[in-house]
């Protein structure tokens, strides 16, 4: 069974602090990993890392995968009001010819004081 | 271009009775997933598609049935609905062809079952 362990699981920093999600996984024949910011509604798409890109920025946002520890991290630097959000990791298995779904963790709910 | 549009938005049902949840892309995308999230719980996969025709089971299928008989459109059905099934639904879905990208999700049904 697939398993994606984030922590923390809440987190409360000041403005223009710099912060670090972390994402542990457990996945058969793992393909990618996945990292969404969720405000009150649907999950929004941040980065896709994978084996041929293990590194991603955008922004004050940056990620990195390390495939031999099995884990994740989600970097914000100078971190504004507007980051705050639940974080989702997620793993995607290789499933040979489709695509059968992510595996999520429980989310760490970031909360950036003024 | 709206994306994952799911309807409704809202609903309340009593124990014991039915209803339909619609997932409508426009992207084109070949694959679909029915997601709920609970508080604690972050999104567990209910059942998706890879194709029009084709359903599979996910990680919390029991009491919930699916259809996909068009390409664009992804239902989940709630043939009696319990209060276990209170929960907030995600639809996504995700282009099946290179650049794959992040799975698309929509903005939710809230569906609480007194």
């Amino acid at each position: 069974e697939d398993k994606v362990v984030q922590s923390p699981l809440s987190l409360v920093v000041h403005e223009g602090d710099t912060v670090t999600l972390n994402c542990s996984y457990e996945v058969t024949n793992f393909r990618s990993l996945l990292w969404y910011k969720q405000e009150k509604k649907a999950p929004t798409f941040l980065f896709m890392l994978t084996s041929s890109g293990i590194e991603k920025k955008s922004g004050r946002l940056s990620s990195i995968l390390d495939k031999k520890e099995l884990f994740s991290i989600l970097n914000i630097t100078a971190t504004q009001t507007g980051d705050s959000a639940v974080y989702l990791c997620a793993v995607e298995r290789n499933s040979g010819g489709g695509a059968d779904g992510l595996t999520f963790g429980k989310g760490t709910h970031l909360i950036i004081q003024p | 271009n709206a994306g994952v549009t799911q309807t409704p938005k809202f609903r309340v049902l009593k124990t014991g009775q039915s209803m339909t949840l619609l997932c409508a892309q426009d992207m084109n995308h070949e694959y679909m997933y029915w997601y709920r999230q609970d508080p604690g719980m972050g999104l567990r996969l209910i059942h998706y598609s890879v194709g029009e025709g084709t359903t599979a089971k996910g990680e919390v299928p029991d009491g919930y049935n699916v259809s996909r008989l068009k390409k664009q459109n992804f239902l989940l059905g709630l043939e009696s609905a319990a209060p276990s099934q209170t929960s907030v639904y995600f639809c996504a879905s995700l282009r099946g062809t290179a650049p794959r990208g992040g799975y698309t999700f929509g903005s939710g049904t809230r569906l609480t079952v007194v």
